[in-house]
């Protein structure tokens, strides 16, 4: 079968840093993507990893583990605007479909 | 920038009525999907195109059809629109191995 697992839900004060954990358990992997979307608006993307290891973008960072089947979003210097809910996708072998997980939303508080 | 456009935001419609949501995509991408999106679960596929007049089942393809005539067009049916089908729907377009870019979603309510 085919899962993703993240955090429902995650606070964090503003100017800190926060990690939202994804695992997933499918069948085959090309891909793992993560999307912001702020309530009410389009997912918008992230980042993107197929290689073990950190990619890191201004303020947000991402990891993966493929023999962990685990990643990472990693949020520094967070801004009140960054509260909005965060997406993992896995992208499986010969498919450009997504699988997505439930989402986590974070809100930063001042 | 990659423009995805939906033709409504927001919808209101009867149990029984045929429904349609546009999507038009302005980048040639070959891929376009409908999602829906629900509280407590997240984003789920109902159909996935990757060319013209080609289409793919997703996870949750029932009572909803597509149709796909132009590379930049994409449309959702709902045959007879029932209401566990309110909910918010999102079109997206990638091209091959490419990250999907979403339109604006249309909130669906059926009454």
């Amino acid at each position: 079968g085919q899962n993703i697992d993240q955090p429902t839900e995650m606070t964090a004060t503003e100017g800190a840093i926060v990690q939202i954990n994804c695992t997933y358990q499918t069948s085959g992997f090309n891909g793992l993507f993560w999307y912001q979307q702020h309530a009410g608006e389009a997912p918008t993307f992230l980042s993107y990893n197929v290689l073990d290891g950190l990619e890191e973008k201004g303020r947000f960072s991402s990891f993966l583990s493929r023999s962990k089947g685990y990643s990472y979003l990693l949020l520094k210097e967070l801004q009140m605007k960054d509260s909005a809910s965060y997406l993992c996708a896995v992208r499986a072998p010969n498919t450009d479909k997504l699988i997505f997980g439930t989402g986590t939303r974070l809100q930063v508080f001042p | 920038d990659v423009k995805v456009t939906q033709s409504s935001r927001y919808l209101v419609k009867r149990t029984g009525e045929k429904v349609f949501l546009e999507c038009v995509q302005d980048m040639d991408h070959e891929n376009m999907f409908w999602y829906r999106q629900d509280p407590g679960l997240g984003l789920r596929l109902i159909y996935f195109s990757y060319d013209v007049k080609m289409k793919e089942k997703g996870d949750i393809p029932e009572g909803y059809s597509v149709s796909r005539e132009k590379k930049e067009r994409f449309s959702l049916i709902l045959e007879s629109a029932s209401t566990n089908q309110t909910s918010m729907y999102l079109c997206a377009s990638s091209p091959p191995e490419g990250r999907q870019h979403f339109g604006d979603g249309t909130r669906l309510s059926i009454l």
